[in-house]
């Protein structure tokens, strides 16, 4: 069983807030990834990270932005949110190039 | 650009029938796949891994295969029951880049009927 946790895990809030979504693992996991996911759609990667100080951008273009000071965190911030950005946002987890671990999600509307 | 379908999008069967998805992608050079469970709503839970140098791999009433060279990948679940209903994916690990991210297919929905 997969250590990767995301908060909240529903969020409704009024465009132009701020938000960040919060994701840990305790696995000590090196890699760490944010999907997108529209409803009845496929996954889309946005963010990754390799390690500590280290993220990088995804496939699918994204106004969301991401850090990674410590290994087990992984928060991604959106300045200014809109109602282009309601979906679902995965976080997860590998170690090198095994099994990737999925968090539970959040699920974001904004009104 | 790595491209993954899963065929059929939707399949509903009678309880204790054994199923089998189907996944293929057009680049063979993945480091491995793995199939997973989405419960509506909610995230993925991993249910196989296989390796690209691997054939198949089993868990419980799951069996996958995987034909690299052709691009193609099948998951069977024997004996179906209702707790099975889900979403089922599909994705492959890059080769080429270290960062090991999935390129998903779109899923098949399965409902097992009582």
């Amino acid at each position: 069983e997969a250590d990767i946790y995301q908060t909240p895990r529903y969020l409704v809030i009024g465009t132009g807030k701020k938000i960040t979504l919060e994701c840990s693992q305790t696995m000590g996991h090196d890699k760490m990834y944010w999907y997108q996911q529209d409803p009845g759609m496929e996954l889309h990667l946005i963010h990754y990270s390799y390690g500590v100080n280290s993220t990088e951008k995804g496939d699918l273009s994204s106004e969301s932005t991401v850090s990674r000071i410590r290994t087990e965190h992984f928060p991604l911030t959106l300045e200014s949110a809109r109602p282009s950005h309601t979906s679902q946002y995965l976080c997860a987890s590998r170690q090198g190039s095994n099994e990737q671990y999925f968090g539970p999600g959040t699920r974001l509307t904004v009104t | 650009k790595q491209e993954v379908t899963q065929i059929p999008a939707a399949l509903s069967v009678p309880e204790g029938e054994n199923l089998v998805l189907n996944c293929s992608f057009t680049d063979s050079a993945i480091y491995n796949l793995q199939w997973f469970r989405q419960d509506p709503g909610k995230g993925l839970t991993s249910l196989l891994l296989i390796q690209s140098s691997q054939r198949e791999q089993t868990s419980g009433r799951l069996n996958a295969s995987l034909d690299k060279s052709s691009g193609r990948s099948t998951l069977y679940i024997a004996a179906s029951q209702p707790g099975d209903s889900a979403t089922y994916l599909c994705a492959v690990s890059e080769m080429d880049t270290g960062r090991r991210a999935l390129t998903f297919g779109s899923g098949t929905r399965l409902q097992v009927q009582p």
